[in-house]
């Protein structure tokens, strides 16, 4: 069972547009949110995390919109770039347990220069 | 800057045969991950190390795949006897301390499986 759900599958975006990537979750527990990228041959790097204290964290380009309520997070990536097109996960961890990592399935982002 | 090094990128065996992987991290990270990651699926932790002792393998096919870190900081994946669905990259990453910090991958071993 996936514990964590990523749309869309795939993405295209023209240069200087809004790329928005969400995600949902059911286990309550759950309380660090990371989004990693990953480019072709390459392992996963980490981009962006939030925690649920806060509802929007922002770092540059990138910015993680948190809804505790819903059970949701986004990822949105302004002014996009070429440089930009990668495959996005977003993964879920709580503090109980071996603090694993749950990823989602992965988000293929083109950006069309 | 810091890497986690695997070898050999790239591996093609043959069902039955038996193989194994290689991963060093970054240095002074006390927590080594194992992951499987399928071709379009984001990776799936098959084996969690803190220091050397196995924190979580609950995911791990104990009948076939088993993993080690004998000194705490190199670790070794092996898989005997291989199958065709065992066909995925094996990425290893790193961390500090394991609670909720960075995980640092590697740049993974493809394994393809004939």
């Amino acid at each position: 069972q996936q514990q964590v759900k990523q749309s869309p599958q795939s993405l295209i975006v023209q240069k200087g547009g809004i790329s928005i990537i969400n995600c949902a979750y059911e286990n309550t527990a759950f309380d660090y949110f990371p989004w990693y990228q990953q480019f072709p041959g390459k392992g996963p790097a980490l981009l962006i995390a939030i925690r649920p204290d806060v509802s929007e964290k922002k770092e540059g380009r990138f910015t993680i919109s948190f809804n505790k309520s819903a059970k949701q997070f986004s990822l949105h990536i302004m002014d996009s770039q070429p440089g930009d097109s990668a495959t996005y996960f977003c993964a879920a961890s709580a503090k109980t347990g071996a603090n694993n990592l749950f990823f989602g399935t992965g988000t293929r982002l083109t950006v069309i220069p | 800057e810091a890497e986690v090094a695997q070898s050999p990128r790239y591996k093609i065996t043959e069902k039955s045969q038996a193989v194994a992987f290689w991963c060093d991290p970054i240095s002074g990270h006390a927590t080594l991950y194992w992951y499987r990651q399928i071709l379009g699926q984001g990776p799936e932790l098959l084996v969690q190390f803190q220091d050397e002792s196995v924190v979580d393998d609950s995911q791990l096919p104990k009948d076939r795949f088993s993993a080690e870190r004998l000194k705490g900081v190199d670790s070794t994946l092996k898989i005997q006897p291989a199958e065709l669905g065992d066909s995925a990259m094996y990425l290893c990453a790193s961390s500090l301390l394991g609670l909720q910090e960075t995980q640092y991958f590697g740049p993974g071993t493809r394994l393809l499986v004939l």
